[in-house]
């Protein structure tokens, strides 16, 4: 299994600045995934952040407002530009799990709980 | 990518088993089903995958009829502590990009 950590667990901040999320792995990954979870539902899916390439966005989701670094197989980060308060989510860090050519689970981090004021 | 369908919610009591369906209609060929589970302030765990027929764990068990267009998460016996919302995805083994429905929030009461 992979244990992820998550850095900050939450935080409150003012709307119109940046928060930047650090996802760290204890082993190498080659697929990294970023997810919102809006207060009472679902996980949503924001984007794949894969080493050394661009990450791949969901619809609905643009560079501009959540840029992703992934600079090695281990870390990512999620940024969260000029929040508003619709922006108060948890973000959550997941990554590809299992051996071999098939992946049987994703593993997820504790997740960053995000308040915007 | 297959949608599914769960129920909201459900409620049970301690020492019963507990059946949650899932339905997956438009499910591909190379599809596998998984269950995650889900407390409040955590990531989702992961609790079982199948592709079809019967899978059973320490944990659950999963059924998937022949058509593979619904499975049913079985959890035996039931306690305060399974009390939590299950989720079932629907993708391709491949890779772990899953899309989460609604889930089911599980309320195990004593």
């Amino acid at each position: 299994s992979a244990v992820i950590s998550q850095k900050p667990s939450r935080d409150i901040c003012q709307r119109g600045t940046s928060l930047t999320i650090q996802c760290q792995v204890d082993s190498q990954v080659t697929m990294m995934f970023w997810y919102r979870q809006q207060p009472g539902q679902s996980l949503t899916l924001i984007a794949t952040a894969n080493q050394g390439s661009e990450a791949t966005y969901e619809s609905g989701f643009v560079i501009d407002k959540f840029p992703i670094s992934r600079p090695n197989l281990t870390f990512s980060t999620l940024t969260v530009s000029n929040m508003s308060p619709e922006d108060s989510s948890i973000y959550l860090c997941s990554v590809e799990g299992g051996t071999g050519g098939r992946n049987t689970e994703a593993f997820f981090g504790q997740g960053t709980r995000l308040t915007v004021v | 990518l297959a949608k599914t369908t769960q129920p909201i919610s459900m409620d049970s009591y301690e020492g019963q088993e507990v059946n949650i369906t899932c339905s997956h209609n438009n499910i591909a060929t190379n599809d596998y089903i998984t269950w995650y589970q889900q407390f409040p302030s955590q990531g989702p765990r992961f609790i079982i995958q199948g592709y079809k027929t019967k899978v059973t764990n320490e944990v659950a068990s999963l059924f998937i009829p022949a058509d593979r267009k619904s499975s049913t998460l079985s959890l035996p016996r039931v306690s305060l502590s399974d009390t939590a919302v299950y989720y079932c995805l629907v993708g391709d083994g491949n890779f772990n990009k899953f899309y989460f429905g609604s889930g089911t929030k599980l309320n195990v009461k004593p």
